[in-house]
């Protein structure tokens, strides 16, 4: 199986122009994640969704907005990026809640010009 | 305090050593707890989980101690690659907004 993919792999976005990063994952889990890494910071947790149809806020989730339509797509979005949303950003899933094992998609590195 | 907190590193030891290092956490509602080991470029993938005192697997070894709260990570015979970084997070709140990773502990393993 595939698991958990992202597009795109990376992406050079210039500043005050929208972009969507794309999450799937085909493991049928209920609960999915949006985190940013930055040089020193770690993991940041941006928007998560406990189950289709509900997402919730992270530590981080101003300038993004998320939509869980269905269980498979979780796709992040920045209406108007700006040059401090240059990141790498990490999708996960995990079964049930945040007691059980992520599964991480392999990243998206984001350049904000 | 910071939620959770581990040494930066670099660990730099020689293959074959044992090396451990440490990761604190501040929320004692804290359940259960993950390491997770996250290669140059790469995604975090998970590592050990622990639920209780401890967990053992092979060569790593997690310990807990909730009284002054902190979990550790043992690895014993060192290879070279088991370099990596390795990140801590605690978790079981019942609410994934409150999911906080460690910045994670550098090790670097020599020949």
């Amino acid at each position: 199986t595939a698991g958990i993919t992202q597009a795109p792999t990376s992406q050079i976005l210039a500043a005050g122009r929208s972009m969507t990063l794309r999450c799937t994952q085909d493991m049928r889990h209920n609960a999915m994640y949006w985190y940013r890494q930055d040089l020193g910071l770690g993991l940041r947790l941006i928007h998560y969704s406990n189950t289709a149809g509900t997402t919730g806020k992270g530590e981080v989730p101003d300038g993004y907005s998320v939509s869980r339509a269905n269980t498979d797509d979780f796709p992040l979005t920045l209406a108007s990026a700006v040059p401090s949303q240059t990141s790498v950003y990490f999708c996960a899933s995990s079964e049930g809640g945040d007691t059980d094992t992520q599964y991480f998609g392999p990243g998206t590195r984001l350049t904000v010009l | 305090r910071k939620e959770v907190e581990q040494d930066p590193g670099p660990f730099n030891v020689p293959e074959g050593a044992t090396v451990a290092f440490n990761c604190t956490y501040s929320n004692s509602a804290s359940q259960s707890f993950f390491w997770y080991r996250q290669d140059c470029r790469k995604e975090p993938k998970l590592l050990m989980s622990v639920y209780s005192s401890g967990n053992e697997d092979g060569r790593f070894t997690a310990q807990l101690n909730r009284a002054s709260q902190y979990i550790s990570l043992l690895i014993r015979d060192s290879k070279l690659s088991d370099s990596a970084t390795y990140l801590c997070v605690p978790c079981g709140y019942s609410s994934a907004s409150k999911i906080i990773f460690g910045s994670g502990t550098r090790l670097s393993i020599r020949p």
